[in-house]
């Protein structure tokens, strides 16, 4: 089974409001990647978690702010964002990291009104 | 630094037709290649993947084999149907500063008419 879940599907929120995106999988993975998708163009990486730990940040603003709680959860928490924070949400993860393949979840659509 | 190039699209053909998307490559090493397919409104799924030069990587009909001389993993199909409707990326892990990222080719926009 090769399947990561991503929670909730689609998102609308105002720019003074705080929600969260849920990912989850049940693969054993150690490593885990949140990424955001603008229409028509490929996903951009914004985190990576490597054994429960932030090993990359590419320098995503701080009114995104990932969690970890386990080795199967990642996080994504929202607050005061922005309109141009409008996006496709994928959460990833893959055995390690380095040549290690990525399953994607779903998505959280996300609109900020 | 590590950059994937594919073709760009739309891609647009008729069912039953022969599809390539090209890609091609630049990284240090040996790095692992993957195709994703993105169904509209969708996530990304793992479409195949190669892992050494010779590789030959296939799915769903699909086929890409890992060319280290001319740095390319071009996909084919030999029939597409209209359900192959979808966008496909080109993509590679690579080394140092950037392991563990995936490094994306833009995309290629493939429709298939009935």
């Amino acid at each position: 089974d090769t399947e990561v879940t991503q929670t909730p599907k689609h998102l609308v929120m105002g720019m003074t409001n705080k929600k969260s995106l849920k990912c989850e999988q049940h693969m054993g993975h150690r490593a885990m990647y949140w990424y955001k998708q603008k229409a028509k163009k490929p996903p951009e990486l914004m985190f990576v978690y490597s054994y429960e730990k932030l090993s990359i940040n590419e320098s995503v603003p701080s009114r995104f702010s990932p969690e970890c709680p386990n080795s199967s959860l990642l996080n994504l928490h929202l607050h005061a964002l922005q309109p141009e924070d409008s996006a496709l949400y994928l959460c990833a993860s893959s055995q390690d990291t380095g040549h290690m393949t990525q399953y994607f979840g779903p998505g959280t659509r996300l609109l900020v009104l | 630094g590590n950059s994937v190039t594919q073709m760009e699209g739309p891609v647009t053909l008729s069912e039953e037709a022969f599809l390539t998307i090209n890609c091609t490559y630049t990284a240090t090493g040996y790095p692992s290649l993957f195709w994703y397919v993105q169904y509209p409104g969708e996530g990304l799924q793992l479409l195949l993947k190669a892992t050494k030069a010779d590789d030959k990587g296939s799915n769903k009909g699909f086929e890409a084999t890992y060319r280290k001389e001319t740095t390319s993993f071009h996909l084919e199909k030999g029939s597409v149907q209209v359900s192959d409707s979808a966008v496909y990326f080109c993509a590679l892990t690579g080394y140092g500063g950037s392991q563990g990222n995936l490094i994306f080719g833009k995309g290629t926009k493939l429709s298939v008419k009935p």
